[in-house]
């Protein structure tokens, strides 16, 4: 079956420090990649995504890659802030037969001033 | 009102109180989904419907009864429930299942306590 395995927390960093939360799955297929994030009495929101080998996903300052090769998506941001606190999600997810996403068990980032 | 909502947003119950969680997603998707999220533990998913058929139950006690009447409608009928069941119930919606990249839209979640 499918799996995601996620980096344990929590991560604690300064401002402005590089964040990097590493991912790594198994699937039977080519899945698509997802990363989500909570923050605090909030449901869960995506982050990015990427569908193929090699895509970056991209939004607010976060990328992630989709390596095929070593079957990681490892969320990156360059300059973290106080408000990127919150728990991140890393799933995949595959179309046809099992669609239903496997999610990571999540990784709580704090930032501090 | 835009992607999913729940309500309530927060719930307190006796053990044999019988009370429901309802979420309705505004997105157009065909596929509900109910997650259980409690603390220290991963996301367990607990019911899936599809074109309101339910196409998953995970093993989850009958004391949780969903019910899905459309495809924006869905609720989490609940009874005598044991404290343990204390989580934040989050629901979630996507599209057709297998014709896009099936990411999901959560709705923000009912803290549920039961006494």
């Amino acid at each position: 079956g499918n799996s995601v395995t996620q980096m344990e927390g929590p991560v604690t960093l300064s401002e402005e420090a590089f964040l990097t939360i590493n991912c790594t799955y198994t699937a039977t297929g080519y899945p698509s990649l997802f990363w989500y994030v909570q923050y605090p009495g909030e449901g869960l929101q995506l982050l990015l995504k990427a569908t193929k080998a090699d895509d970056k996903g991209s939004n607010k300052g976060f990328e992630a890659t989709y390596r095929k090769e070593t079957t990681s998506f490892h969320l990156e941001k360059g300059s973290v802030q106080v408000s990127d606190s919150a728990v991140y999600f890393c799933a995949l997810s595959e179309d046809g037969g099992s669609y239903i996403p496997t999610f990571g068990r999540g990784t709580s980032l704090i930032v501090h001033p | 009102e835009t992607g999913v909502t729940q309500t309530p947003r927060h719930l307190v119950m006796g053990m044999t109180n019988k009370k429901s969680l309802k979420c309705e997603q505004h997105l157009g998707h065909n596929a509900m989904y109910w997650y259980k999220q409690s603390a220290k533990k991963p996301l367990e998913l607990m019911f899936v419907y599809n074109f309101k058929e339910q196409t998953e139950n995970n093993s989850v006690p009958s004391r949780f009864s969903p019910e899905c009447p459309n495809s924006s409608h869905l609720f989490l009928h609940l009874h005598t429930l044991q404290p343990e069941d204390s989580a934040l119930y989050l629901c979630a919606s996507s599209q057709t299942p297998g014709q896009g990249y099936n990411e999901q839209f959560f709705g923000p979640g009912t803290r549920l306590t039961v006494l």
